[in-house]
């Protein structure tokens, strides 16, 4: 079965701080692997997408890594300001073959708290 | 150029009800997924639509249908509604299938009561 754990389940930080959230797949084949960031009551808004071939991605003060052998990636957060504060989703993209090619995979997400 | 909208934003229904939720996607996308977001978890898929033709269908009854329009708006109709229904109900476009980036809506938050 495909699954996307992501850890820790929520993360209180102070402003200014740097944080690392997790993200562990089983998902097979995979395709790409994606970072979104959340508000509240709102749709996810992409951050950065790794192919299998690329190991570090960079958007502002977010860093994604992607280990594609132990089948984990990273979300790292540097500099944390207050407008961090949301939940950020780890999700996976089936590789080709089947009926379910494209389709993602969500992770539960992370929920991030930045306090002055 | 506008995103990705739905339509309505918030919705409240009685259970045996149905709704139907609408979204219109990316100028230029051929794509259009639904996913459902049940507080406190991640989205989960629904369907996808490209080129007006359902290319993957999740795990969700068959209260829940949708379709795609010739100019690759999308709806979203449950029928039946069960007070689990309640969720935020969210649109993503994309260019095409497979490895194209989505692009999510606001969503739709529906409320079963």
């Amino acid at each position: 079965k495909n699954q996307v754990e992501q850890s820790p389940q929520s993360l209180i930080i102070l402003e200014g701080k740097n944080c690392t959230l997790q993200c562990n797949y089983t998902v097979s084949p995979f395709s790409n692997l994606r970072w979104y960031k959340q508000d509240t009551g709102r749709g996810p808004v992409s951050l950065t997408i790794m192919t299998f071939s690329e190991n570090t991605k960079s958007n502002g003060r977010y860093t994604a890594t992607l280990d594609a052998d132990t089948k984990q990636s990273s979300l790292h957060i540097t500099a944390s300001q207050l407008s961090d504060s949301a939940s950020y989703i780890c999700v996976v993209s089936v590789g080709a073959g089947g009926t379910s090619y494209g389709k993602l995979t969500f992770g539960q997400g992370t929920i991030l708290t930045v306090h002055p | 150029d506008a995103g990705v909208t739905q339509s309505p934003t918030h919705l409240i229904k009685t259970r045996g009800q149905q709704v139907t939720l609408r979204c219109s996607p990316i100028s230029g996308h051929k794509s259009v997924s639904w996913y459902q977001q049940v507080l406190g978890q991640g989205p989960q898929f629904i369907f996808q639509y490209y080129e007006k033709e359902e290319r993957g269908r999740g795990n969700f009854p068959d209260r829940f249908s949708a379709r795609q329009f010739p100019n690759y708006s999308s709806e979203l109709n449950v029928n039946a509604l069960l007070l689990g229904d309640s969720a935020l109900y969210l649109c993503a476009s994309s260019p095409g299938q497979g490895r194209h980036e989505q692009y999510f809506g606001p969503g739709t938050r529906l409320t079963v009561t």
